[in-house]
């Protein structure tokens, strides 16, 4: 039974460039989430999507968005990449948004 | 507005010393209560969870965790601790019912020394 699988596992950028993150949920679970996980800092919410819509958003500008195709599976999408933008991608899957949520290893993105 | 606060930043324990790591939530009625560990390079795995009923919950790798309404804590516990616990732990909290975001404290760093 395949876990939450995220893709790429590390990705080096430079500012203002934009990036691609993308997620596979867990096998059965229609509803992801992402997390930001600056270095020291604990994860925080950015979105989350069920059924093709974004259903909650945290604090971040609309520089991140997102994407969750038919298959369930996701993407993450940042535009005008800043410094402050480097850290861990965490993507989290759910079924019908239950909890709790069960986590992929994240993508490391740096930005230089 | 729900939020989590984990008073230790870093923890050093010996092998086979029991261990307490503090976390205190903000939230407004009965949350859902998360404990999380992750190792260096990993995503979270869940530890255990607290939806209701017993307060006192049981989670894998022998850990535990009390709630206390009265005191809006949900302390994570385990009676000796092991080299492989070295990890960090993040407490977090979530509103009850589907399609809620949970939030996370800041973690607390675990080092087991031998």
């Amino acid at each position: 039974d395949a876990g939450v699988t995220q893709s790429p596992t590390h990705l080096i950028k430079t500012r203002g460039q934009q990036v691609t993150l993308r997620c596979s949920p867990k096998s059965g679970h229609d509803t992801v989430s992402w997390y930001q996980q600056a270095l020291g800092q604990g994860p925080q919410f950015i979105f989350q999507y069920y059924e093709e819509e974004e259903r909650q958003r945290g604090n971040f500008p609309d520089r991140f968005s997102g994407h969750q195709f038919p298959n369930y599976s996701s993407e993450l999408n940042v535009n005008a990449l800043l410094l402050g933008d480097s850290a861990l991608y965490l993507c989290a899957s759910s079924d019908e948004g239950r909890q709790p949520q069960h986590f992929g290893d994240g993508t490391r993105l740096s930005i230089l | 507005a729900q939020s989590v606060t984990q008073p230790d930043i870093h923890i050093t324990v010996s092998e086979g010393a029991s261990l307490e790591l503090r976390c205190n939530y903000s939230y407004g009625a009965t949350p859902y209560l998360f404990w999380y560990v992750q190792s260096p390079g990993q995503g979270l795995q869940l530890l255990l969870k607290y939806f209701s009923g017993d307060t006192l919950v049981q989670g894998i790798k022998g850990f535990e965790a009390e709630f206390k309404r009265s005191q809006s804590s949900f302390n994570l516990r385990k009676p000796s601790v092991h080299w492989s616990d070295a990890a960090e732990y993040f407490c977090a909290v979530g509103a009850q019912g589907g399609y809620q975001k949970v939030t996370f404290g800041t973690g607390t760093k675990l080092q087991v020394i031998p």
